[in-house]
């Protein structure tokens, strides 16, 4: 079965751009999640989806950071300003159940270099 | 507050050697507790879950609520377990936030 698929893979931008992520998890998985991981940190829930409802965004600064997913499939993550500190690779996972009880699978991510 | 904590950054062993990645939580509860693992190039993936109790790839964990360890373990490395490892928690009734460590990076040498 296909994977998880993120898009770019990689993101070169000056502070204060913008930046959109776009993920397509994989096909019938309820449970979407968009990760931040910092160089030398493990994965860092940023938001999660159950099918198109926000189920955690307590960890997303929302006063930059937004994610939406429409129709309860793929889903986009955006970064407006970016900050030198959001460097980082951005992962988005998928789970079957709408609980997220079951394996999350993971993308290939998108690296981001704020400048 | 929940935290998962791997102290070792980095774990060199030779091949044939027993290797263990160690792993402490912070959770008052009763948690779930995983072994996620990054190859070279490759995507972060499942390597095993105390729930299930089982040996992928050679590998085994046992969660010690006394010590709230979760120490992986492997009688005999292989150079092909040269990856990332990540130990990972998430809080029985949360749905589906895991909170990972900072993982450990093994590398075995032939």
């Amino acid at each position: 079965e296909a994977g998880v698929a993120q898009s770019p893979r990689y993101k070169i931008i000056e502070k204060r751009q913008s930046v959109a992520f776009w993920c397509n998890p994989i096909s019938g998985h309820a449970t979407l999640y968009w990760y931040q991981q910092i160089l030398g940190q493990g994965p860092k829930l940023l938001i999660q989806f159950q099918n198109n409802g926000v189920v955690d965004d307590s960890q997303l600064p929302k006063d930059r950071f937004s994610a939406e997913r429409l129709k309860g499939v793929d889903s986009t993550l955006k970064i407006q300003p970016a900050e030198l500190g959001d460097s980082a690779v951005y992962l988005c996972a998928s789970s079957l159940d709408p609980g997220g009880y079951n394996e999350q699978f993971f993308g290939p991510g998108t690296r981001l270099t704020v400048l | 507050a929940q935290r998962v904590t791997q102290p070792e950054k980095l774990l060199s062993v030779f091949k044939g050697a027993p290797v263990e990645l160690k792993c402490n939580y912070s959770y008052s509860g009763s948690p779930e507790l995983f072994w996620y693992v990054q190859y070279s190039r490759q995507r972060l993936q499942l390597l095993l879950r105390h729930i299930s109790r089982e040996s992928i790839k050679g590998f085994t964990a046992d969660l010690n609520k006394g010590e709230t360890s979760f120490h992986l373990k492997k009688p005999f490395a292989q150079e092909e377990d040269s990856a990332m490892y990540y130990c990972a928690l998430r809080a029985r009734g949360s749905q589906g936030n895991l909170i990972f460590g900072k993982g450990t990076k093994l590398s075995v040498k032939p």
